[in-house]
C-alpha cells in the first residue's frame, strides 16, 4: 500500500515543491511517478524512484528506496499544475498512491 | 509516433459483459508487456491487469480476478480486456499502457499511455 502526502497543496510560479510516498513496506527502488492533467491521460516522469524519463524537463527529480520516496519540483512552472501519482512496481498487484493534487496559490 | 489507441467501451448493465481493445503503433508492440489500468470519475489509478510478451505470464487485480480476461495478438498489435459479470463499481475510464521494459512482466514504470475508452455500469 501507498500513501501519498499531501493530497492536495497550493503553490505559486517559483515555488519548490515536495510530495511524498510512504509504502507499507520495503519495495526497493521500484517506484514511478506520474503526472496527470485534467481530462488527459497520466504521462511518466520518473521510474525507478530516481531516474528521470526522457523529454521530462530536469526540474523534475525523485529520491527514495525502502519505503520512503519523494518527487521534487525545484521552481514550479505554470504547465506543472496538475495532479500527481506514485506507483509501485515491487510486486503484483501493482498499486498507485491515493494522488497529490498540485493547484494555484 | 509511438501511441495506443482503445476502443470498446459503453453503456452496459450489471452482471452482463464488454470487451476492449488496444491497437499500439509506433513500436514493435510484440517485444514489451502491456497493462491495463483504470480511473474511476474523479478517483484515482487503479492497476487492472498485465500481460508479457508471449501471454505466459498474466496477472490482475484483486477486485477483478475470475471476471476479468487479458489477452494479446501481437500479429495485430493489438491487447484486449474482456469484462465479464460487470459491477456498478467498474464504472471507469480504462486506459491501456506500454510497459517501459521488453519481454517479461517485471515492469519499471508505464511509458506509453492511450487516451481510454470509459465504460458506465448502470441499469
Amino acid at each position: 500500500q501507498l500513501t501519498q502526502s499531501p493530497s492536495s497543496l497550493s503553490a505559486s510560479v517559483g515555488d519548490r515543491v515536495t510530495i511524498t510516498c510512504r509504502a507499507s513496506q520495503g519495495i526497493n527502488s521500484n517506484v514511478a511517478w506520474y503526472q496527470q492533467k485534467s481530462g488527459k491521460a497520466p504521462r511518466l516522469l520518473i521510474y525507478t524512484a530516481s531516474t528521470l524519463q526522457t523529454g521530462i524537463p530536469s526540474r523534475f527529480s525523485g529520491s527514495g528506496s525502502g519505503t520512503d520516496f519523494t518527487l521534487t519540483i525545484s521552481s514550479l512552472q505554470p504547465e506543472d499544475f496538475a495532479t500527481y501519482y506514485c506507483q509501485q512496481l515491487y510486486s503484483f498487484p501493482l498499486s498507485f498512491g491515493q494522488g497529490t493534487r498540485l493547484e494555484f496559490k | 509516433e509511438v501511441q495506443l489507441v482503445e476502443s470498446g467501451g459503453g453503456l452496459v448493465q450489471p452482471g452482463r459483459s464488454l470487451g476492449l481493445a488496444c491497437g499500439g503503433s509506433g513500436f514493435t508492440f510484440g517485444d514489451y508487456a502491456m497493462h491495463w489500468v483504470r480511473q474511476a470519475p474523479g478517483k484515482g489509478l487503479e492497476w487492472v491487469a498485465g500481460i508479457n510478451w508471449n501471454s505466459v505470464s498474466i496477472d490482475y487485480a484483486d477486485s477483478v480476478r475470475g471476471r476479468f480476461t487479458i489477452a494479446r495478438d501481437n500479429a495485430e498489435n493489438s491487447v484486449f480486456l474482456q469484462m465479464n459479470s460487470l459491477k456498478v463499481e467498474d464504472t471507469a475510464l480504462y486506459y491501456c499502457a506500454k510497459d517501459h521494459l521488453k519481454w517479461e512482466l517485471t515492469p519499471d514504470s508505464f511509458d506509453i499511455w492511450g487516451q481510454g475508452t470509459m465504460v458506465t455500469v448502470s441499469s
